[in-house]
């Protein structure tokens, strides 16, 4: 069963600051997504990884995947409070017959930025 | 461009009654995923339809189905509810039977009491 596993579930910080969210999983992967969740909203996608070392930034957040290690990190430089929000990461791994098998998401890690 | 929508928003049921929830997918794609979220939980893949058939399903009873239509609309239906239903559904839409880059709908919230 792929398991996927984000900490922290929980982080709270001041504006101006940079942090880093981390998200293990427990099988090899073809992909790896982060999301972004506003409170009583829908998910909006901020990266799509599709290969080792593979690294994307937009704005103050950036993510990078490390497939050997089953490892990706979402890194905020110099946070502001419109980026308080839930990130999630989620993982799929196509069947062996083909297809697709649904993402696998973490918990998620609740995001508060202070000013 | 059309996104994802999804109807209705909010609904609330009593225990052991049915329910259908509606997805409209993004134009221009023809595969739709259903995803459960309990609060403060991430999704939970429930099943993917492309070419009107399940083709994929994640770890949920029978008491959830699903059809896709010609138009490439879902419709989610739970049978006899139960408190443990209630959550956030989330249907995401896609191309060609993959779940590359799914776009995500607004949600319909279920309250079951």
């Amino acid at each position: 069963e792929l398991k996927v596993e984000q900490n922290p579930l929980f982080l709270s910080m001041q504006e101006g600051k940079n942090y880093t969210i981390y998200c293990n999983y427990s099988t090899t992967s073809d992909r790896l997504y982060w999301y972004r969740q506003d409170p009583g909203k829908s998910l909006e996608s901020l990266f799509v990884l599709l290969s080792n070392g593979a690294v994307k930034q937009e704005g103050r957040l950036m993510a990078s995947l490390d497939t050997k290690a089953r490892l990706s990190t979402l890194h905020i430089t110099a946070a502001v409070h419109d980026l308080s929000a839930t990130y999630f990461c989620a993982v799929d791994r196509p069947p062996l017959g083909g297809g697709a098998d649904g993402l696998t998401f973490g918990k998620g890690t609740h995001l508060i930025i202070q000013p | 461009d059309a996104g994802v929508t999804q109807s209705p928003t909010h609904l609330i049921k009593t225990r052991g009654q049915q329910v259908t929830l509606r997805c409209s997918p993004k134009s221009g794609h023809d595969t739709v995923s259903w995803y459960q979220q309990a609060l403060g939980q991430g999704p939970q893949f429930i099943f993917q339809y492309y070419e009107e058939e399940e083709r994929q399903r994640g770890n949920f009873p029978d008491r959830f189905s699903g059809h896709q239509f010609p138009n490439y609309s879902s419709e989610l239906n739970v049978n006899a509810l139960l408190l443990g239903d209630s959550a956030l559904y989330l249907c995401a839409s896609t191309l060609g039977g993959s779940i590359y880059e799914q776009y995500f709908g607004p949600g319909t919230r279920l309250t079951v009491t």
